[in-house]
């Protein structure tokens, strides 16, 4: 995941533009893969997953792209509004034997300016 | 549905004061979660049950110990509270077939 420090990583990101967020994943036998957002004094919340037998996956306004090769996983969102911002993590999972267990990132602190 | 609800919001105890944190759900998940996430760092996973009367450790379970006495109530207690344990607690639930975790508001505990 993202590198762990008090500091978050912040991502400032005018409103309309898309943002592109990273997260390098540990793990190569991790095959599942998902984004959360967490906005200020609220719980995460799921926004779209990915798995290693695919590339890419789109959903509303986000895409998420898997690099497997060098283990790096983004998720972009495109006309970034002011209700995007938040913290943005990742979480993988290591396979059937760790069903519902995940390594979470400590994420990116994503700023929307008008 | 309320979805995960999570009792209290905010504590403060002193240290060796004890405490249980309570998680509901009404979505009838099977799974059920206690996580902690602290200043730069990742969810941590504290203990999970996959059903009605089981519990199993997480990744940092030390100090802590949880019941599964109905499906849809998971808690988590603190026996000694120490400062090392002030955090803010997500619980979180899912589907047997889903890796989807639906999660709690959080409790603020701050540990003196």
């Amino acid at each position: 995941g993202e590198s762990v420090g008090l500091h978050l990583p912040t991502l400032s990101v005018q409103e309309g533009d898309n943002s592109i967020i990273n997260c390098a994943y540990s793990n190569s036998a991790s095959d599942y893969f998902i984004w959360y957002k967490q906005e200020s004094g609220k719980g995460p919340q799921f926004i779209i997953d990915i798995r290693s037998n695919m590339d890419k996956r789109q959903g509303q306004r986000v895409t998420v792209l898997l690099n497997k090769t060098v283990k790096h996983l983004s998720l972009q969102i495109a006309a970034t509004q002011p209700g995007d911002s938040a913290v943005y993590f990742c979480a993988e999972n290591r396979g059937t034997d760790s069903w519902g267990k995940f390594q979470f990132g400590a994420g990116t602190q994503v700023v929307v300016t008008p | 549905n309320a979805g995960v609800t999570q009792t209290p919001k905010f504590r403060v105890l002193k240290t060796g004061q004890s405490m249980t944190l309570l998680c509901a759900q009404d979505m009838n998940h099977e799974y059920m979660y206690w996580y902690r996430q602290d200043p730069g760092m990742g969810l941590r996973l504290i203990h999970y049950s996959v059903g009605e009367g089981t519990t199993a450790k997480g990744e940092v379970p030390d100090g802590y110990n949880v019941s599964r006495l109905k499906k849809q109530n998971f808690l988590l207690g603190l026996e000694s509270a120490a400062p090392s344990q002030t955090s803010v607690y997500f619980c979180a639930s899912s589907y047997l077939s889903s890796q989807t975790q639906y999660f709690g508001p959080g409790t603020r505990l701050l540990v003196l």
